[in-house]
C-alpha cells in the first residue's frame, strides 16, 4: 500500500462547475499537508498548506484536512480553464522532512 | 517571491555521455535543495537532497555514483547524470525549502529538465 493515495484522473468538469480533489494516507503521523499544481513540462507551484486538522481557504480554493479519517481534499470553486492542470497532494511529518507526494490528478476544466 | 530557476529545460543526449543540470535559487539562499525523477503520469520520487559544503543524502534505490549532485554555494546546486542510458530518460525537477513560520517544508520548484537519452 502506497502511503498516499490520490486518483490519477483524468477528472473533467464544465467551466464554473466545484471541482473536489481527495488524497488518502495510512501514516498518521503526517501533520503537514500541501497541494501543488503542475502544468504540463513545468515545475509544481505551492497552492496551499495547512497544519493538522481544519479547513484553509484562498480565493476559490479550500483546503480541509481530517485527520480521523486520514482524508485530504481541495475544493476548487467556480472552476476556470486556468485551473486545467495536475494536482498534487504533499504531506510531511515534521516541518522540516522530506514530502511524500500523491501520483496526482489531472484536472481538465471544459469551457 | 523565491524563484527557483532549472537549467536546461530540455536535453537531449546520446547514451554514454554525461549530462549536466543547474538549479539556482534566484533571491534566497537555499542551504537544502532537493532534486526529484518525474516519470509520465507518476508522482514525484525524491532522489536526494543535496546540502550547501556537505555531501548529498541519497534516497534508497538510488545510484550515487551515476547522479552526482554537487552543492558548492548558497544559490547553486548541480546534478550529473554520469553514462546516461535510455532508462535514464526522465523529467528532472529540483526544489528549494522556503521554511516558513509555520514550520512546514514548503518548497519552491524549478519548471524541470526534461533529459531523452538516445
Amino acid at each position: 500500500q502506497k502511503e498516499v493515495e490520490q486518483d490519477p484522473g483524468p477528472l473533467s468538469v464544465p467551466e464554473g462547475a466545484i471541482v473536489s480533489l481527495n488524497c488518502t494516507y495510512s501514516n498518521s503521523a503526517f501533520q503537514y499537508f500541501m497541494w501543488y499544481r503542475q502544468y504540463s513540462r513545468k515545475g509544481p507551484e505551492l497552492l496551499m498548506y495547512t497544519y493538522s486538522s481544519g479547513n484553509k481557504e484562498d480565493g476559490r480554493f479550500t483546503a480541509q484536512v481530517d485527520k480521523s479519517s486520514k482524508y485530504i481534499s481541495l475544493f476548487i470553486r467556480d472552476s476556470q480553464p486556468s485551473d486545467s492542470a495536475t494536482y498534487l497532494c504533499a504531506m510531511s511529518v515534521g516541518g522540516n522532512e522530506k514530502l511524500t507526494f500523491g501520483t496526482g490528478t489531472r484536472l481538465t476544466i471544459i469551457p | 517571491g523565491a524563484v527557483v530557476s532549472q537549467h536546461p529545460s530540455r536535453v537531449i543526449c546520446k547514451s554514454g555521455t554525461s549530462v549536466k543540470i543547474e538549479c539556482r535559487s534566484l533571491d534566497f539562499q537555499a542551504t537544502t535543495m532537493f532534486w526529484y525523477r518525474q516519470f509520465p503520469k507518476q508522482s514525484l520520487m525524491l532522489m536526494a537532497t543535496s546540502n550547501e559544503g556537505s555531501k548529498a543524502t541519497y534516497e534508497q534505490g538510488v545510484e550515487k555514483d551515476k547522479f552526482l549532485i554537487n552543492h558548492a554555494s548558497l544559490t547553486l546546486s548541480t546534478l550529473t547524470v554520469t553514462s546516461a542510458h535510455p532508462e535514464d530518460s526522465s523529467f528532472y525537477i529540483c526544489s528549494a525549502s522556503l521554511g516558513g513560520s509555520s514550520g512546514a517544508n514548503v518548497l519552491t520548484f524549478g519548471a524541470g529538465s526534461r533529459l531523452t537519452v538516445l
